[in-house]
């Protein structure tokens, strides 16, 4: 498997254009997390899917942000419009539910998209 | 309050020297503990994962949960240059696939 697709890899944009991030998660995997990571607060969640329905969002940090799941394969994140505040590296994982004694699953990071908002 | 504080370092040690990586929380609800490793420009990659308290070795690598003082460790014996990296550690509560991530303590193996 190729695992967690992410394009692009790295996005310059100006204040207040919209900006589209996209992941495709690994195969099977039931569960899509988006994540934010800079050097001050490290990585946040943001959003995470399961079977594509959107199950906790609270970690979206405005309206600006919003999130997709059309089907099973693909993901978009949303920024708009985006303000030099959202730069920051963005990484989707998924995973898949392990219901064995004593396990748990693991993510599975893609390579990130490093947005720059000038 | 962060649900979980990790010190972020830098930290930097000589090859072939043990290093102890650590990470405290605050919710009792926690019952997977796990640590990532981050290599620069790359996304994190599950190291090792404990369930509840208890020691866990794999290699040269072992991880340490201590509940009652919410306290979790992170132990690389004969590091190497090939282990500078930033390790985050990681938490999540029963049935719940959320985690909750430290900041990661970014680590310099010097050969």
């Amino acid at each position: 498997d190729a695992g967690v697709i992410q394009s692009p890899r790295h996005e310059v944009t100006e204040m207040g254009q919209e900006v589209t991030l996209r992941c495709k998660p690994i195969s099977g995997h039931d569960y899509l997390f988006w994540y934010r990571q800079t050097m001050m607060r490290g990585l946040e969640l943001l959003i995470y899917f399961n079977n594509n329905v959107p199950i906790d969002d609270s970690g979206m940090p405005e309206d600006r942000f919003s999130a997709k799941m059309p089907n099973a394969s693909f993901s978009t994140l949303k920024i708009q419009p985006s303000e030099p505040r959202d730069s920051a590296v963005y990484f989707c994982a998924s995973s898949i539910t392990v219901v064995l004694a004593g396990g748990t699953d693991t993510q599975y990071f893609g390579p990130g998209t490093r947005l720059t908002v000038l | 309050q962060k649900e979980v504080e990790q010190d972020p370092g830098p930290l930097s040690v000589p090859e072939g020297a043990i290093v102890s990586l650590n990470c405290t929380y605050s919710n009792s609800a926690f019952q997977y503990f796990m640590w990532y490793r981050q290599y620069s420009r790359k996304g994190p990659e599950l190291l090792m994962y404990t369930y509840s308290s208890g020691n866990k070795e794999d290699g040269r690598f072992t991880a340490q949960v201590d509940k009652s003082s919410k306290y979790i460790s992170l132990f690389i014996r004969d590091s190497q240059p090939s282990d500078s990296a930033t390790y985050l550690c990681a938490m999540s509560g029963d049935g719940n696939e959320k985690l909750t991530f430290g900041t990661g303590t970014r680590l310099t193996i010097i050969p």
